[in-house]
């Protein structure tokens, strides 16, 4: 069973730019959720896609955007970044049709912002 | 407006004693209630969770118990091995949902150093 995986694993950005991380959902798992975890904080909830559309949102800015395709994976894409998007970004997966199922996360995406 | 509590940033344990770790939260809509656990360099790992309906759930060297009128929670390793140490992170979330549409709501962590 291959489990969640993210890439890069790190990436530097200067502040204004634009980046894209990449996740692959574990299989058999059709939900892919993100999460921000900034330094001495817990991870918080961006979004969550199913069906390839976004089905639920935490309390991030529209400049937070993503994509889910067909075979479950997923973009997290952050426009005009600002200094303060510097963290770990967790990208996890679930069935869908499972209540109660917990999240699965992967290893993560470091993002420096400068 | 933190919605879930873990107060205390670290916690020393000699090895093969008990570990407590506790998380209390606000929000009367949480019915679900997990526990991960974070290596450095790695993701959270899911270790136990608990529904609402219940006030006990056990796995192995894990029990977590759920005080509902408190709103607390806490985590029960014994006994504690080396390999425990780690950072583990309480999370909570509406509708007996392990991360649904609301996502879920994590703590601050507590950083568990098993000392041999």
């Amino acid at each position: 069973e291959t489990g969640v995986t993210q890439s890069p694993t790190h990436l530097i950005k200067t502040r204004g730019q634009q980046v894209t991380l990449r996740c692959s959902s574990q299989s058999g798992h059709n939900t892919v959720s993100w999460y921000q975890q900034a330094l001495g904080q817990g991870p918080q909830f961006i979004f969550q896609y199913y069906r390839e559309e976004e089905n639920g949102r935490g309390n991030f800015p529209p400049r937070f955007s993503g994509l889910q395709f067909p075979n479950y994976s997923s973009e997290l894409n952050v426009n005009a970044l600002e200094l303060d998007d510097s963290a770990l970004y967790l990208c996890a997966s679930s069935p869908q049709d499972r209540i109660n199922s917990p999240l699965h996360f992967g290893n993560g995406t470091r993002l420096t912002v400068t | 407006d933190q919605q879930v509590k873990q107060n205390s940033p670290s916690l020393s344990v000699q090895e093969g004693r008990i570990s407590i770790l506790n998380c209390d939260y606000t929000n009367s809509m949480f019915d679900y209630f997990l526990w991960y656990k974070k290596y450095p360099a790695e993701g959270p790992t899911f270790l136990i969770s608990i529904s609402s309906i219940k006030d006990k759930n056990e796995d192995g060297r894990f029990t977590v118990f759920l005080n509902k009128s408190a709103k607390h929670l806490s985590l029960h390793i014994v006994p504690s091995q080396p390999g425990d140490s780690a950072v583990y992170f309480c999370a909570a979330s509406a509708m007996y949902s392990g991360g649904g549409a609301d996502g879920l709501t994590f703590g601050k962590g507590t950083h568990l150093i098993i000392q041999p």
